[in-house]
């Protein structure tokens, strides 16, 4: 198992509409959460980050994080072709490193 | 503020040949990260600095491979005797030295081994 999943994908959605994306972790204690967000070739761009349960609004994401189902996810409301990339989820169980997943493919079709 | 520097963004060499990639993070951050990503997957865990202390390296990680950060600032990672299972994006990450801070990438380097 590894230690942080996410679907592969891809996920394809209509322009508008919302895209939902899951992540699962194995360490229970994991403390901070991490979505990114890599365009085809380029390096992974920071746009979310959440540490307690419950969640977090910034824009046009959302980021829900519950502990005990070991669980976050991202949301993308009013989905943009401009949002077609990998979405990658990242979680550390210290103040260190980051552990990845591999990422889902987000495609938004116009 | 500038973002993550790195160099050279592309390097192609041949099997066996030394390679040295450089890093130079946001200047108000004393953590700095190696991370090595393939197609397909997601960003894999080298090693980390804080300041000029390598704190923890990859168990996975070759002994070919070596990181300093001499100064606390910049970080150089040399791959000795490279072999085709190096060909990978090489990304270098930092953050600020506090909590849990999110880390900020710079645009990696791209190395293909012949």
């Amino acid at each position: 198992q590894k230690e942080v999943e996410q679907n592969s994908g891809p996920l394809s959605v209509p322009e508008g509409a919302i895209a939902s994306l899951n992540c699962t972790y194995s360490d229970r204690g994991s403390q901070s959460f991490f979505w990114y967000r890599q365009y085809s070739g380029k390096s992974p761009e920071l746009i979310m980050s959440i540490y307690s349960n419950g969640d977090k609004e910034d824009g046009r994401f959302t980021a829900q994080l519950n502990k005990a189902s070991q669980y976050v996810s991202l949301l993308i409301r009013d989905s943009q072709p401009s949002d077609s990339a990998t979405y990658l989820c990242a979680v550390n169980i210290n103040a260190g490193k980051s552990t990845f997943g591999d990422g889902t493919t987000l495609t938004v079709k116009p | 503020d500038t973002g993550v520097s790195q160099d050279p963004r592309h390097k192609i060499t041949k099997r066996g040949q030394n390679v040295t990639f450089r890093c130079d993070p946001i200047s108000e951050h004393n953590r700095l990260y190696w991370y090595r990503q393939t197609l397909g997957q997601g960003p894999e865990f080298l090693t980390y600095f804080q300041n000029e202390a390598q704190l923890e390296k990859s168990r996975l990680l070759s002994d070919r491979f070596s990181a300093e950060r001499p100064k606390g600032s910049f970080s150089t990672l040399e791959i000795q005797r490279t072999e085709q299972g190096d060909s990978a994006m090489y990304l270098c990450a930092s953050s600020k030295g506090q909590g849990h801070q999110p880390q900020h990438f710079g645009d990696g380097t791209r190395l293909s081994i012949l």
